[in-house]
């Protein structure tokens, strides 16, 4: 079974602060997924990466960055956390398939 | 961007009533997909289906893909508590990238 984890399920960040955001897949996966959930606007792709350093960007890459250092790990960094940035953030990871397996989540509030 | 509309957002039903969800797009998928996401956890794949006109049987659960490959139903028959959730369409093509839509709140009450 592939496991995605994620560092944490609650974080409670400052506006202004730097947020690290982890996730890491056992399944040696290339590509790798940040999405964030709001309630009525299903997921929303932040950042893709299909390789290790490499990096694309989703439909709301505003505020957000990325980091692929290995390929087992794919890092969101939030270099300045705002109120509006208060949301799930999903991380998945996808094989040959189009079937995305996903992190539990973290719900990230900033206050 | 490609958009992919649910409805109804949300669904109050009792156990044992039928129900069916939609997700209808301007846009032709390859495939469209449907998760389940339960309170804090992520979204789970269902079922993938490719074939414009398909049909997929899933026990009490029916997925379909219109014939224009741009919209999709699920229908779930004799509702049972276990089946509340957040299910949610995604439909995909090119580079895995996969377009999600809003999402179906679904409550069964026993």
């Amino acid at each position: 079974d592939v496991k995605v984890t994620q560092s944490s399920r609650y974080l409670v960040k400052r506006t202004g602060e730097k947020v690290f955001l982890e996730c890491v897949q056992d399944m040696d996966h290339e590509n790798m997924f940040w999405y964030r959930q709001d309630p009525g606007l299903g997921l929303r792709l932040i950042y893709f990466s299909y390789d290790v350093k490499m990096k694309e960007k989703g439909d709301i890459p505003e505020g957000y960055s990325v980091s692929r250092e290995k390929k087992e790990r794919f890092s969101l960094i939030l270099e300045s956390a705002s109120t509006n940035q208060t949301s799930m953030y999903l991380c998945a990871t996808t094989g040959i398939t189009y079937e995305q397996y996903f992190g539990p989540g973290t719900r990230l509030t900033v206050t | 961007t490609q958009l992919l509309e649910q409805s109804p957002q949300f669904l109050s039903i009792q156990e044992g009533e039928n129900l069916t969800v939609y997700c209808n797009s301007s846009s032709v998928f390859s495939s469209l997909q449907w998760y389940r996401q339960e309170p804090g956890e992520g979204p789970v794949l269902l079922v993938t289906v490719v074939t414009g006109g398909e049909v997929k049987k899933l026990k009490r659960l029916t997925f379909q893909f219109g014939d224009a490959r741009k919209d999709s139903s699920l229908h779930i028959t004799a509702a049972q508590p276990g089946d509340t959730g957040l299910y949610l369409c995604a439909g995909a093509n090119a580079g895995n990238m996969l377009t999600f839509g809003g999402g179906t709140r679904l409550m069964v009450k026993p």
